[in-house]
Formats: C-alpha cells, structure tokens, sequence
C-alpha cells in the first residue's frame, strides 16, 4: 500500500500568510494527488486534483504543486474562510494523509 | 444540484451488521462511480469503498474486507454499504462520495450518517 505522510500536522498562521503544506507518498504516485479542505462538522470539499489542477469555484490562492512523491498545497495569502483541516488524497488506491490543521495564530 | 444524502446510520452492537444508503440526486448517477468515506471522531479520513459506474471496478480498503459490500442500485440511484461484523473500531462519521470516475478524487460528499458501535 502507498502511505501518504503530511507535515506538518497543526500549523499556526495569521491572515495574510502564505502557507504551505506538504504530502509525502511512500512511492511515486506521478500527479494523482488530490488535496481536499474540511472545516468543523462539514463534509470535505475538494480544492486541488492532479496535483495543480484548481477545481472550479476554488480562489486562486489556493495552488498546488509536485510530483512523484512530494507534494505541496499553498495558500497564497491567508484568509479568515481557510482556517480547516487539509488533506492529501492519491487517488490510485484512494488513500489519505493525516491531515493539517491550520489554526489561527 | 449535487446532492448525496445518507442514511441507516445507527447506534449497533459489536458483531451485529448495519445496512448504509446513499440517496443521489441532481446528476446523472449511472454515469459516476461512487465511495464511501469514515471518519471516527476527532480523526482523519478514510477511504473504505468504491464502485465503478457498472460496478465492473469494487475495491475495499483492508480494515473492512471481507465484512463489508459495497453494491449500488442505478435505476433507484442509491448507493448502499453492507456493514457485518461490526467491531468498535467501526465506530465514525460515514460519508458518501461522488467521483468523476474510477481513479479520480472525489467532487462531491454528502453529510454523512453516524455509525455508533457498543454494548
């Protein structure tokens, strides 16, 4: 089985941040990744498929890169709404990361 | 409107079984494979199960096989998850999932049904 690993796993940021969160796969997964947002009591929401590409209605702060077997999401300048837990997903055996929860600083 | 909504969720003794439905409206359902999703409180997601549009393509994560079926029903455009022998570690927040197809992300989640298992 292909293990994702994401780092870090809390990470404190104020408004305006660039952040960037990484995702580790235990062997080459060429660009099937996707990173998903869940806030609180929600259900997740895809943001990033192929590695980079945004899915429709997703801000453009949000973008994604890599390949093979490191990945990372970043969030160009942080707002209120992206305070939520991150999470990587390679869609060949459907497998998550931990997550990353991004938390106010 | 995309919409996926659970149900069957329940509170289950260890070793009984749990029969999840998954409602889909607003998008053409025999055209998309479809997943199931859990999380157990307060942790991370894990995929359990999907099935292709013709239900050609089924896989299950290991923690589940052999005690659940995934099946789907295209002319009621429902999702379903057999769930036997339940264990405590089954315990979590079930979602349903659409995905464009098999090998591709998931676009669209329903809510989710809360499974419970205990004495």
């Amino acid at each position: 089985d292909i293990q994702m690993t994401q780092s870090p796993s809390t990470l404190s940021a104020s408004v305006g941040d660039r952040v960037t969160i990484t995702c580790r796969a235990s062997q080459s997964i060429s660009s099937w990744l996707a990173w998903y947002q869940q806030k609180p009591g929600k259900a997740p929401k895809l943001l990033i498929y192929k590695a980079s590409s945004l899915e429709s209605g997703v801000p453009s702060r949000f973008s994604g890169s890599g390949s093979g077997t490191e990945f990372t999401l970043t969030i160009s300048s942080l707002q209120p709404d992206d305070f939520a837990t991150y999470y990587c997903q390679q869609y060949n055996s459907y497998f998550f990361g931990g997550g990353t929860k991004v938390e106010i600083k | 409107e995309v919409q996926l909504v659970e149900s069957g969720g329940g509170l289950v003794q260890p070793g009984r079984s749990l029969r999840l439905s998954c409602a889909a409206s607003g998008f053409t359902f025999d055209d998309y494979a479809m997943h199931w999703v859990r999380q157990a409180p307060g942790k991370g997601l894990e995929w359990v199960s999907g099935i292709s549009w013709n239900s050609g393509s089924i896989g299950y994560a290991d923690s589940v096989k052999g005690r659940f079926t995934i099946s789907r029903d295209n002319a009621k455009n429902s999702l379903y998850l057999q769930m036997n022998s339940l264990r405590a570690e089954d315990t979590a927040l079930y979602y349903c999932a659409k995905a464009e197809q098999w090998l591709e992300p998931f676009d669209y989640w329903g809510q989710g049904t809360l499974v419970t298992v205990s004495s």
